[in-house]
């Protein structure tokens, strides 16, 4: 069975571009999640869809940052425009309908911004 | 949310058992205890899941007392690739998103 996959895996931007950074989650889980680690501090919680649904975005830390799941699939998260304090790694999740907690987390993709 | 402590490091060798505590004291009645993993430059990796007493799967046991106010997660006979990251999350029930905290860096000498 196929992981977590993220797209791309190290990201170097100027400050002020845009990043698309991709998540494809393992077949059949509905619930997608992201988070992210910034300037090595605690992984934070960003936002949860259940298919094509934002279920939480509480997390999103400003609106600099979208987040897309178009037909339930694959995820893809939007930096526009990029500052420096968004530089860490950012860690796509997917669990099953009915997994609690136990979530399947991607590599991470390296967001350097500088 | 309740919050976690547990040791910032631990030291262990090849063989031993390691036994990692984390404090919850203000755990709520519908928090459930789950433990992660993380290597370097990998996500983390679910371990363990528990609500009370004992759960034991194939990589690790999970001890909850009574009170719930504490947990242990029970490695036996780690070995050099044990050496990670480990979190210790209290999750509400309710709640589907993961609150990490500064886990335990774990190091496993030969």
């Amino acid at each position: 069975e196929a992981g977590v996959t993220q797209f791309p895996s190290h990201s170097v931007i100027e400050k002020g571009q845009t990043v698309t950074l991709r998540c494809d989650p393992i077949s059949g889980h509905d619930n997608l999640y992201w988070y992210r680690r910034v300037m090595g501090k605690e992984i934070k919680f960003l936002l949860h869809f259940v298919k094509e649904s934002k279920q939480d975005e509480s997390g999103m830390p400003n609106n600099r940052f979208l987040a897309e799941r178009t037909g339930g699939t694959y995820s893809t998260l939007k930096v526009q425009p990029a500052e420096l304090e968004d530089s860490g790694v950012y860690f796509c999740a997917s669990s099953q309908p009915g997994g609690l907690y136990e979530q399947y987390f991607g590599p991470g993709t390296r967001l350097t911004v500088t | 949310l309740a919050k976690t402590t547990q040791p910032i490091s631990m030291d262990s060798y090849e063989g031993q058992e390691v036994n990692i505590t984390c404090s919850h004291n203000n755990i709520a009645t519908n928090d459930y205890i789950t433990w992660y993993q993380q290597f370097p430059s990998q996500g983390p990796r679910f371990i363990i899941q528990g609500y009370k007493t004992k759960v034991t799967n194939e990589v690790a046991s999970l001890f909850i007392p009574a009170d719930r106010k504490s947990s242990t997660l029970s490695l036996p006979r780690v070995s050099l690739s044990d050496t990670a990251v480990y979190y210790c999350l209290v999750n509400s029930g309710s709640a589907r998103q993961l609150t990490f905290g500064s886990g335990t860096q774990l190091t496993v000498l030969p």
